[in-house]
């Protein structure tokens, strides 16, 4: 079965600081790839999947994310962060009907 | 609508109760699925119904028993829960086929007393 693996379960950014978070996806094959984020006591929300049309996905909110097959990863970015981007974020890797998550980031901006 | 509603937000019950949880969704979804997520935890996967019929199930307790009885509705039956089995349980819906997104319900909080 498909994977993918988040490094580093808590980044701490200052707002207005760029936003790296790290996801690497273990697949033979060509993946289907999402980032999920999760505020406090919510469901998850979508914020970009990768379709294979294009490696760089821009997503709402100001995030996007590169995937790279030579580095089989798939980092979430934002050039500025906001107060309002402090959530859980996950990466996520689908076969049909099979979605599973890595282990999330938490991500905490500072003022 | 692209909503997923999951009611009830809130459950407490105890060991011998029976309970149900509860999701709908109208965006002609033919996947839904249950997670389960603990605290500082990703999101399991329980189960996922294709097309009404039970596509997976990931070795789940028969404490907890799955139920679609249509297109839009998916339960999940709950009881004799012990304590460990406290959690968020998140309800989605998708297409069914490759790269497709899936739409979250806000969750269900349920502690067993």
């Amino acid at each position: 079965a498909q994977s993918v693996t988040q490094l580093g379960s808590h980044v701490s950014v200052s707002e207005g600081a760029l936003v790296l978070l790290r996801c690497n996806y273990s697949s033979s094959v060509p993946p289907y790839l999402f980032w999920y984020v999760q505020y406090p006591n919510q469901g998850l929300q979508l914020l970009l999947k990768y379709t294979s049309a294009a490696t760089l996905v821009k997503g709402i909110n100001g995030f996007e994310a590169e995937f790279k097959k030579s580095e089989t990863s798939f980092h979430l970015t934002k050039p500025s962060a906001h107060m309002s981007d402090a959530a859980e974020y996950f990466c996520a890797v689908s076969e049909p009907q099979d979605m599973r998550f890595g282990a999330g980031t938490r991500l905490t901006v500072k003022p | 609508d692209t909503e997923v509603t999951q009611t009830p937000k809130h459950l407490v019950m105890g060991m011998t109760n029976k309970k149900s949880l509860k999701c709908e969704q109208h965006m002609g979804h033919r996947a839904m699925y249950w997670y389960k997520q603990k605290a500082k935890k990703p999101p399991e996967l329980m189960f996922v119904y294709s097309y009404e019929k039970l596509s997976i199930n990931e070795s789940v307790p028969s404490r907890f028993s799955p139920e679609c009885p249509n297109s839009s509705l998916l339960n999940l039956h709950l009881h004799a829960l012990q304590p460990e089995d406290s959690a968020l349980y998140l309800c989605a819906s998708s297409q069914v086929g490759p790269n497709t997104e899936a739409f979250f319900g806000q969750g269900t909080r349920l502690t067993v007393v």
